[in-house]
This record gives C-alpha cells, sequence and structure tokens, in this order.
C-alpha cells in the first residue's frame, strides 16, 4: 500500500492553521497514524487510529479521515511544531506497513 | 516508563551482516498485543518499516527486504534483535526500534542508531 503526502513542503507563520493530506492507494479503514519529526530525533506519535490524540499531544493537532483519504490539522501553529510530519498505515499483516514521503512544514 | 535502546556497531562492511539489539526497561516484550519492531530511516529520506515481532514471537517483514532480515526476541534479557544480511551502501541509515501497541502507531521509539555500510 502506497502513502502519498501532500504538500512535500509547507511554508507557514506563527498562528496559521495549515493541513497535511495523506492518501492511500488501497482502503486501510482507519488504521493511520501521524507522527512528527524533529532533525536528529526519532518520530513522535502524534495521532492514531486516523483521530485519536496520543496522551500529551496539545489539543491543536486533530485528525481525521477513513478509507483511503486523511488528513492531519494544526490549529494554531506554534514555535515548536516545525518539524516533519509523517503518516503510516498498517492496516493489515499480509501487507508492509508503511509510511508517506514527509511533508516538512517550515517557517514563512 | 517504556524505554528502548539500539546497540551494535556504527560501520558494516558490504556483503557483510549488520546486527542490532534492543534493549526494553520499564515493561516486558511479553506484555499482551505489543508488537516490538524495526524501521529504518536512510540519511535525508523518509522512514521504512522492516519488520515486528509480536509478543507471542511472530514475526512480521516487509517483503522489499527480500528475505534478508530476521527479527528475534531474548524475553530473558527483555531484548529484541536485528540481523539484515548481505548489506549494501542502500542499508546505510539510522535504525530505530519500537513498540507498537495493536490498532496503534509506534511509541515510544528508541533514540535511533547510526549504520554505515
Amino acid at each position: 500500500i502506497e502513502m502519498t503526502q501532500s504538500p512535500s513542503t509547507l511554508s507557514a507563520s506563527v498562528g496559521d492553521r495549515v493541513t497535511i493530506t495523506c492518501r492511500a492507494s488501497q482502503n486501510v479503514k482507519s488504521w493511520l497514524a501521524w507522527y512528527q519529526q524533529k532533525p536528529g530525533k526519532a518520530p513522535k506519535l502524534l495521532i492514531y487510529q486516523a483521530s485519536i490524540l496520543q496522551n500529551g499531544v496539545p489539543s491543536r493537532f486533530s485528525g481525521s479521515g477513513s478509507g483511503t483519504e486523511f488528513s492531519l490539522t494544526i490549529t494554531s501553529l506554534q514555535p515548536d511544531d516545525f518539524a516533519t510530519y509523517y503518516c503510516h498505515q498498517h492496516n493489515s499483516y499480509s501487507d508492509p506497513w508503511t509510511f508517506g514521503q514527509g511533508t516538512k512544514v517550515e517557517i514563512k | 516508563q517504556l524505554q528502548l535502546q539500539e546497540s551494535g556497531p556504527g560501520l558494516v562492511k558490504p556483503s557483510e551482516t549488520l546486527s542490532l539489539s534492543c534493549s526494553v526497561s520499564g515493561g516486558s516484550l511479553r506484555t499482551n498485543s505489543h508488537y516490538w519492531g524495526w524501521i529504518r530511516q536512510p540519511p535525508g529520506k523518509g522512514l521504512e518499516w522492516i519488520g515486528s515481532i509480536y509478543y507471542s514471537g511472530t514475526t512480521y517483514y516487509n517483503p522489499s527486504l527480500k528475505s534478508r532480515a530476521t527479527i528475534s526476541a531474548d524475553t530473558s534479557k527483555n531484548q529484541f534483535s536485528l540481523t539484515l544480511r548481505s548489506v549494501t551502501a542502500a542499508d546505510t541509515a539510522v535504525y530505530y526500534c519500537a513498540r507498537r501497541l495493536v490498532g496503534r502507531g509506534f511509541d515510544p521509539w528508541g533514540q535511533g542508531t547510526l549504520v554505515s555500510v
């Protein structure tokens, strides 16, 4: 299953509302997670099952979608949010779990 | 608090075997509904899932690695390991170990270890 994120790069300002899209080549139901990664650090789980916020993640992050279309929204971008974001599907044990190619959120 | 830590050589010669271990503290490999996995990230690139081992011992692999990968667990040491055979320069990456609960994403992750071929 291929995961395609858009855009690849997003330029935004503090306080902006930003949305990242992830499309799956096949139906992955709601088995979709989102991660944030900063340079030199391991990814951090933000959202799982498409829309459930991981404990400790700020409520300005939200996820939606099911099937083949998903989105991650940050309602008011904070300085700490400039990072790369990845989607990840884990729908099936017979197909490899795959990540999107990443979306870099940079300062405008 | 669950913590994972990768260890292993930082340099492997082409055609040889890469071996990494992940030590788990603050939790047990035998815990129900836990997957323990390996993910890698080539420099400047995205994430690739290598494979996972379920708490029961069942393993799952990414077919793109063409059967070069083996994941095993040593419950007496609370460690799980990755072996990747016949490495090439394309296997140069930061290798992460991580836990995944059934129905959830990978969390937490180890800090990652860079392996150069």
